[in-house]
């Protein structure tokens, strides 16, 4: 299958500073990108969806201003936390899809654990 | 809005049972779905993919079925190992391009 990468793994962070998490595409081109993010027990919710060269679509209840989404190119996203909050303390993971395909499917990364202090 | 639930919650199980996931979701109206693997504490492991036209599909001891016009898909996992402990995650996707939307998840511990 095709391989997601994302950048840092982990990263801890101090209240009110700003994290970016970088969402690689290794093998082919994602044309759009899914960011989801996973409190402890709990299913992955999705974010936001973003096709490359557009504006990021957020799902209710999710602050645009508050988690900026780049997808500048068909082989990179970014999630930016800014002014992050001990509630953003989360698992954050993107996936990527590639249109074209006969069998669309999702390919996900091995996920980011933001920890904000 | 698609809703997935998955039952059961967990399951604990001896070495070598056969085993059912089921998985039922809102909106039939479905274009493919897909079931995934995760370990504590990492992210998904793609089990299956299932298009909308297809009943099954098969990779060694797993085996997913779709029952698209009641909403349901299940996973079966033959003859269960120690290694197959993990949270399966169903997930249907209702048009190709949009995203995938998650279940909770059957926590699954099989002991030696």
């Amino acid at each position: 299958g095709a391989v997601v990468s994302q950048h840092p793994s982990w990263v801890i962070c101090k209240s009110g500073t700003s994290v970016k998490i970088e969402c690689r595409s290794l093998d082919f081109q994602a044309t759009t990108m899914f960011w989801y993010r996973q409190f402890p027990k709990q299913s992955l919710m999705l974010m936001a969806t973003s096709n490359e060269g557009s504006k990021a679509t957020y799902e209710q209840g999710v602050e645009k201003d508050k988690f900026l989404i780049n997808h500048a190119s068909l082989t990179l996203s970014t999630l930016t936390v800014t002014s992050a909050h001990p509630e953003d303390s989360s698992f954050y993971i993107c996936s990527g899809g590639e249109a074209g395909l006969a069998a669309y499917e999702q390919y996900f990364g091995p996920g980011t654990r933001l920890t904000v202090t | 809005k698609q809703e997935v639930t998955q039952i059961p919650a967990a399951l604990s199980v001896p070495e070598g049972e056969n085993l059912v996931l089921n998985c039922s979701f809102t909106d039939s109206a479905i274009y493919n779905l897909q079931w995934f693997r995760q370990d504590p504490g990492k992210g998904l492991t793609s089990l299956l993919l299932i298009q909308s036209s297809q009943r099954e599909q098969t990779s060694g001891r797993l085996n997913a079925s779709l029952d698209k016009s009641s909403g349901r898909s299940t996973l079966y996992i033959a003859a269960s190992q120690p290694g197959d402990s993990a949270t399966y995650l169903c997930a249907p996707r209702v048009q190709a391009g949009t995203a995938l939307i998650f279940g909770k998840g059957t926590t699954l511990s099989v002991s030696s």
